[in-house]
């Protein structure tokens, strides 16, 4: 596709549920990174892949959380044992360069937590 | 104190207005983004910068790594313009967690 592809657009999961978040980057893209937006907030970084490398997963907010990218190109965020807290709005971006070179982000997926 | 600033907060103008946003950094970096977002939408990357200045139709970015401070310019304001526009800096200790700034809220009245 032209762009970033994330699915589902909209899920919702009561607490304790798992749930499992997918984005499809552009093709070609070497990096992939996940965000997590809360309501009214700017996003903040989960974590980074570099082909199937995660390089860094330091924005993981607890061991419920896992990122995958085995072949390089699809991503899925896993989410274990949800929280209401884990309510957010979760982006997907990829570039040909990490950072420094041009973002393109997906419409998210936006986690309703019950 | 956060690392990325932006002010103003929320920014109220007339179609047609001169807007400028800023955006304050306090660590090293790489590069600087300026995204926007619009209500109930995806992200969008207007400009990605590490000098100077980068112009994108009515959009002037400009960048003083001195200052560690970054301007978004828009010229002759469209209502189309109205949404959130957000100051993100990378690259800081090497590292390629993208940190953001908490965003303007633009909105242009016709």
């Amino acid at each position: 596709g032209a762009g970033v592809s994330q699915s589902p657009r909209y899920k919702v999961a009561k607490r304790g549920q798992d749930v499992a978040l997918r984005c499809d980057p552009i093709s070609g893209h070497v990096s992939l990174f996940w965000y997590q937006q809360a309501l009214g907030q700017g996003p903040e970084f989960l974590t980074y892949f570099q082909n199937e490398a995660q390089l860094d997963k330091s924005g993981l907010p607890s061991d419920r959380f896992f990122a995958e990218r085995p072949e390089g190109s699809v991503s899925t965020l896993k989410i274990q044992r949800t929280q209401k807290e884990d309510s957010a709005v979760y982006l997907c971006a990829s570039s040909s360069a990490g950072t420094v070179s041009p973002l393109h982000f997906g419409n998210g997926t936006r986690l309703t937590v019950t | 104190k956060n690392e990325v600033e932006q002010s103003p907060q929320n920014l109220t103008a007339q179609e047609g207005e001169f807007i400028t946003i800023n955006c304050s950094y306090s660590v090293g970096i790489s590069a600087l983004h300026w995204l926007q977002q619009h209500p109930g939408g995806g992200i969008v990357s207007l400009f990605m910068l590490s000098s100077g200045k980068k112009k994108h139709g009515r959009l002037i970015a400009t960048i003083n790594i001195q200052e560690k401070h970054s301007s978004l310019h828009i010229t002759a304001s469209h209502p189309r313009d109205s949404a959130v526009y957000i100051c993100a800096v990378s690259g800081g200790g090497g590292s390629e967690k993208l940190v953001f700034g908490k965003g303007t809220k633009l909105t242009v009245n016709p």
